[in-house]
């Protein structure tokens, strides 16, 4: 199986900050990572597909990027509202696995 | 719009199976993938295998390899899971998610999830 590395595992920002989470693949995944947002008690919502797609009716706050081994995820300016879970999935190779997430938090 | 329904909560008791089940609406049931994802109390996302509805083409995780089927009835636009041969560990919230096929697997829409719980 392929292993996604993310990190942090939590994190503590402001409004208004720059957040960023990395996810690190066990083995080259080309583009083909997505991340999502999942808020307390709700399903995932998909933010960024190929890596650095955004999906449509995604605030232009959230990007992604990255290729191969190494993945970025940006918030350029936190909101109280993205306060949530995020989570890496990679769709290279069955199974497709994610990341273990990173819990973000308003300081 | 794009809706995937699932059924409602289950308790099952150590052993036994649970079949939970995904209705979709809003687009062509067998022009999308229906992938399966659980979430176990306080922790991650764990992809647990996918069907195409349009063949009933099935690929499952090695973990539910044997325990788990996947199942669809393209008349009624429902995709099932049934999870057999069940353990306190399979207590989890059950997802069922939308993806196109080939190399764009991406979970684009989501059930409201379904909470499986598992006790004597």
């Amino acid at each position: 199986d392929i292993q996604m590395t993310q990190s942090p595992s939590s994190l503590s920002a402001s409004v208004g900050d720059r957040v960023t989470i990395t996810c690190q693949a066990s083995q080259d995944i080309s583009r083909y990572l997505s991340w999502y947002q999942q808020k307390p008690g709700k399903a995932p919502n998909l933010l960024i597909y190929d890596a650095s797609n955004l999906q449509t009716g995604v605030p232009s706050r959230f990007s992604g990027s990255g290729s191969e081994t190494d993945f970025t995820f940006t918030i350029s300016s936190l909101q109280p509202e993205d306060i949530a879970t995020y989570y890496c999935q990679q769709y290279d190779d069955f199974p497709y696995t994610f990341g273990q997430g990173t819990k973000l938090e308003i300081k | 719009q794009v809706q995937l329904v699932q059924s409602g909560a289950e308790v099952k008791k150590p052993g036994a199976s649970v079949k939970v089940s995904c209705k979709a609406s809003g687009y062509t049931f067998t022009g999308y993938y229906i992938q399966w994802v659980r979430q176990a109390p306080g922790q991650g996302l764990e992809w647990m295998g996918r069907i195409i509805p349009s063949s009933g083409g099935t690929k499952y995780a090695p973990k539910f390899q044997g325990r788990v089927t996947m199942t669809r009835d393209t008349s009624i636009s429902t995709a099932y899971m049934e999870l057999s041969t069940l353990r306190s560990d399979d207590t989890a919230i059950y997802y069922c998610a939308r993806s196109e096929g080939g190399v764009v697997v991406f979970l684009d829409s989501w059930g409201q999830g379904t909470l499986v719980t598992v006790s004597s």
